[in-house]
């Protein structure tokens, strides 16, 4: 199957700073990937979706200001999390779409502000 | 109130039972997947449904998707200790669209 890379796969930082996530088709294109957040014990939340050549699309209630997403190839997408405070603290998915609409997730970002 | 409800939330069986987790919405879905995750992973892509009335089997995983394209049911048959984990549904509206996900069921398989 196909193969979906992020990295790093666990970052602490402290709050104030800035942690970029990188998301990476391995053997497929990607026009679209997507973004999630999942807390503990609880679903997937999508974040926003990242077109490759264009803006984003945030889902309601996610601060674009904040959680800056750059899709500059077909194979990456970046997701920034600006000024991060402890609350910022979760278990970060992204996966990406194939052309033939299956989406494959990556193995997740653990991001501690402390 | 979540587009797409799973249930159990929980649930928790000896070794060799069977078992079956719900994925009920009041909307019609062109596509439906199951997802298997464990902790400190990604979501695992386990089966993609697309016409009423569909099943499909992995092995001792039967899925169903309902004749209406609302609904779907994930059936275990013998569990094992290795299918402990969360599963969850998702469901995409329309053909390129975004994936909506189901709360998750989390599923332990006791020895």
């Amino acid at each position: 199957g196909a193969v979906v890379s992020q990295h790093p796969s666990r970052v602490i930082c402290k709050s104030g700073t800035s942690v970029k996530i990188e998301c990476r088709s391995l053997d497929f294109q990607a026009t679209t990937m997507f973004w999630y957040r999942q807390f503990p014990k609880q679903s997937l939340m999508l974040m926003a979706t990242s077109n490759e050549g264009s803006k984003a699309t945030y889902e309601q209630g996610v601060e674009k200001d904040k959680f800056l997403i750059n899709h500059a190839s077909l194979t990456l997408s970046t997701l920034t999390v600006t000024s991060a405070h402890p609350e910022d603290s979760s278990f970060y998915i992204c996966s990406a779409r194939d052309m033939g609409e299956t989406q494959y997730f990556g193995p997740g970002t653990r991001l501690l502000v402390l | 109130t979540q587009l797409l409800e799973q249930s159990p939330q929980f649930l928790s069986i000896q070794e060799g039972e069977n078992l079956t987790v719900y994925c009920n919405s009041s909307s019609v879905f062109s596509s439906l997947q199951w997802y298997r995750q464990e902790p400190g992973e990604g979501p695992v892509l386990l089966v993609t449904v697309v016409t009423g009335g569909e099943v499909k089997k992995l092995k001792r995983l039967t899925f169903q998707f309902g004749d209406a394209r609302k609904d779907s049911s994930l059936h275990i048959t013998a569990a094992q200790p290795g299918d402990t984990g969360l599963y969850l549904c998702a469901g995409a509206r329309a053909a390129g669209n975004k994936l909506t996900f189901g709360g998750g069921t989390r599923v332990l398989v006791k020895p």
